[in-house]
């Protein structure tokens, strides 16, 4: 089993809906979550970073976690054309040597149709 | 723009071959992180340095390895290409050793032919 599963999509939509976007994951010493976009021959970029269990809202963007079901979500309001990309989950974790690395899902790729 | 930035952008190899990747950090930061993110996956993270030392490893081979300078900058060394090392080759800089501080650059996209 995977640390981090996401649906990969693609994921189409119409400007203005709501949109989901989910992750799980099975190591319980994960403690901090964060949600990355990523557009087309770029590199990732942070959008959301939580690290309780509950809500965190920035703007059309609210991040939720559920430490006992081990799931998170990423809510888009009024989506854009311009929110198309690909959105990773990620949550920090430890690699050998002790040092904090991020693990990544597989992304779900994202359209917002006008 | 994060202030991170990757050179080359572009790179064709053939098997067996050893390729350098370049990236240069935001001044301040003492602590970059490369990841390796293979056509529809996330990245996965490769290793760590802070302060010109390796201080975490992800599940690669020997054959991948680093350096980080003074100046800021850094290097990812992968001998023996293989197909499989077919990616983009992100690298991340943040001022200290926590994850919810890092800057990605744009990436290096390596072909191994």
């Amino acid at each position: 089993q995977k640390e981090v599963e996401q649906d990969p999509g693609p994921l189409s939509v119409p400007e203005g809906a709501i949109v989901s976007l989910n992750c799980t994951y099975s190591n319980s010493a994960f403690q901090y979550f964060m949600w990355y976009r990523q557009y087309s021959r770029k590199g990732p970029e942070l959008l959301m970073y939580t690290y309780s269990s509950g809500n965190k809202e920035d703007g059309r963007f609210t991040a939720q976690v559920d430490k006992s079901s081990k799931y998170i979500s990423l809510f888009i309001r009024d989506s854009q054309p311009s929110d198309s990309a690909t959105y990773l989950c990620a949550m920090s974790g430890y690699s050998q040597g002790g040092s904090e690395k991020l693990v990544f899902g597989k992304g779900t790729k994202l359209t917002v149709n006008p | 723009e994060t202030g991170v930035t990757q050179s080359p952008t572009h790179l064709i190899k053939t098997r067996g071959q050893q390729v350098t990747l370049r990236c240069s950090s935001q001044s301040g930061h003492n602590t970059v992180s490369w990841y390796q993110q293979a056509l529809g996956q996330g990245p996965q993270f490769i290793f760590q340095y802070y302060r010109e030392e390796e201080n975490g490893r992800g599940n690669f081979p020997p054959r991948f390895s680093g350096l980080q300078f003074p100046n800021y900058s850094s290097e990812l060394n992968v001998n023996a290409l293989e197909l499989d090392d077919s990616a983009l080759y992100l690298c991340a800089s943040s001022p200290g050793l926590g994850t919810d501080t890092q800057y990605f650059g744009p990436g290096t996209r390596l072909t191994v032919l």
